[in-house]
Parts: C-alpha cells; structure tokens; sequence
C-alpha cells in the first residue's frame, strides 16, 4: 500500500520568508511518479511538478524548488521569498507507474499555507 | 485550452435525497478519474475511466455511488440515496493517453464541486 504524509498541517510566515513544505512517503513500489499540488481559494487543484522515482535530481522554478531524497522517501518543496499569493493548500502526492493503466494519486493531507503581508 | 470544468459548484441536499455530479474533461483527454476530500481528510480516489469503460472502480465506496461516461465524453457522478458521511468536496481529474510517457500520469483537476447533505 501507498501512503503519502504531509507532517504540517498549517504553515504561517510573513512575507519574502522561505519557507519549506515537507512530504514523506512509503512505497514498496520501484517506479513511480511524485507531484505536488497547490490549491488557491478558488479550489481547483493546480499541477506544480511530477518527479520520477529514478530521477532526483532537484528542480527549481523561479522561487519554487524541490528536493528529492529516495533514501528519506522525502520529496520537500520550498518556496524562497514567499509572497501573499502563494497563500494556498500543498498536496503532495504519488503514483505508481509501474502497471498496465496509468493508475491513482494517493494524496497526504495538505498543508495550508497562509503568507502575511 | 478549457481546462477541467464541473458543476455544480455546490450542492445542498437532505439525507435520502439524489445529487448528480458532472464533469467535464479537457478536451481530448481519455482518462478521467473521480476523488472526494470529506472534511478534514486527505483527497481520495474513487474510480478511473479510460475513455467510456470503468478502469478501476476499487475507491467507491458502496452501490449509492454510481459514475457513468456515456459516449467518453464528460462523465457524471450519481449519489442516490445520499447519506450524511457523502458530505464532501468531489474532485474531477483528466488527463492524456500518449503511451507511458510521464505526461500521461499528470492529472489535471477541476474546481470540484461541494456536497454538503444535511
């Protein structure tokens, strides 16, 4: 079985702090996708990033990094100078790819993060 | 490009009572996928189709649960009758077929719509 755990439930920082989201998983599973998800207020789930299991490799984009650690079964995202915008909920989550269909997120809990002005 | 779309945004209803959910996916994308996120708890799948057959259904949770997607089009959630545990925000997801390439496991969701069954 999958199981995605987001540790912090809420974050509070107060603008252009960094601040870092936290994401363990368990798999037995060898190949797999990871995402994270962030939902504003208007709720839509929007896509931030897929990882693969054989690539951890970080990745940044503009003030959103990522790091992957298949030795913690951590994948953490970090927002540098956050702003009032990225007030949202993170999901992360994860997939196996290793079946004949594309399968199904299994999600951790979310965490809500709130940026003061 | 339109993106996921579902309606209605929120439905109130009482217990015994039947909702339909529609949803309707990115245009051109086989797979869509149904999840719910009950209060306080993490978003669940439901059930998969792959254009208009069910690839898996294992997260529904009982038989007043029933998905449908006549034509591989949109497709429709119908709750019948609805008890007060079905309270939720019910999620719709689509995404490509293009082989096992990464981009067929990203999942693109719509704004969901809230089942409050008082």
């Amino acid at each position: 079985a999958q199981k995605v755990t987001q540790a912090q439930t809420e974050i509070s920082v107060v603008e252009k702090e960094d601040v870092t989201l936290d994401c363990v998983y368990e798999t037995r599973d060898t190949t797999y996708y990871l995402f994270w998800y962030k939902q504003p207020p208007s709720g839509e789930l929007v896509f931030l990033i897929r990882r693969n299991s054989f690539d951890e490799q970080n990745e940044i984009s503009g003030r959103y990094s990522w790091n992957f650690q298949k030795s913690t079964s951590s994948f953490n995202f970090t927002i540098t100078a956050s702003q009032v915008v990225d007030s949202a909920v993170y999901f992360c989550a994860l997939i196996y790819a290793g079946g004949t269909s594309y399968g199904k997120l299994t999600f951790g809990q979310g965490t809500i993060l709130t940026v003061h002005p | 490009e339109a993106g996921v779309t579902q309606f209605p945004s929120h439905s109130v209803i009482e217990k015994g009572q039947t909702v339909t959910l529609r949803c309707d996916p990115i245009s051109g994308h086989d797979n869509l996928y149904w999840y719910r996120r009950v209060m306080g708890k993490e978003i669940k799948f439901l059930l998969h189709f792959v254009k208009e057959s069910k690839q898996d259904e294992s997260g529904m949770p009982n038989n007043r649960f029933l998905a449908e997607r006549t034509g591989g089009t949109y497709s429709t959630l119908k709750v019948q009758p609805a008890e007060l545990e079905d309270s939720g925000v019910y999620f719709c997801a689509s995404s490509q077929d293009i082989g096992h390439s990464p981009k067929s496991y990203e999942q693109y969701f719509g704004p969901g719509t809230r089942l409050t069954v008082t």
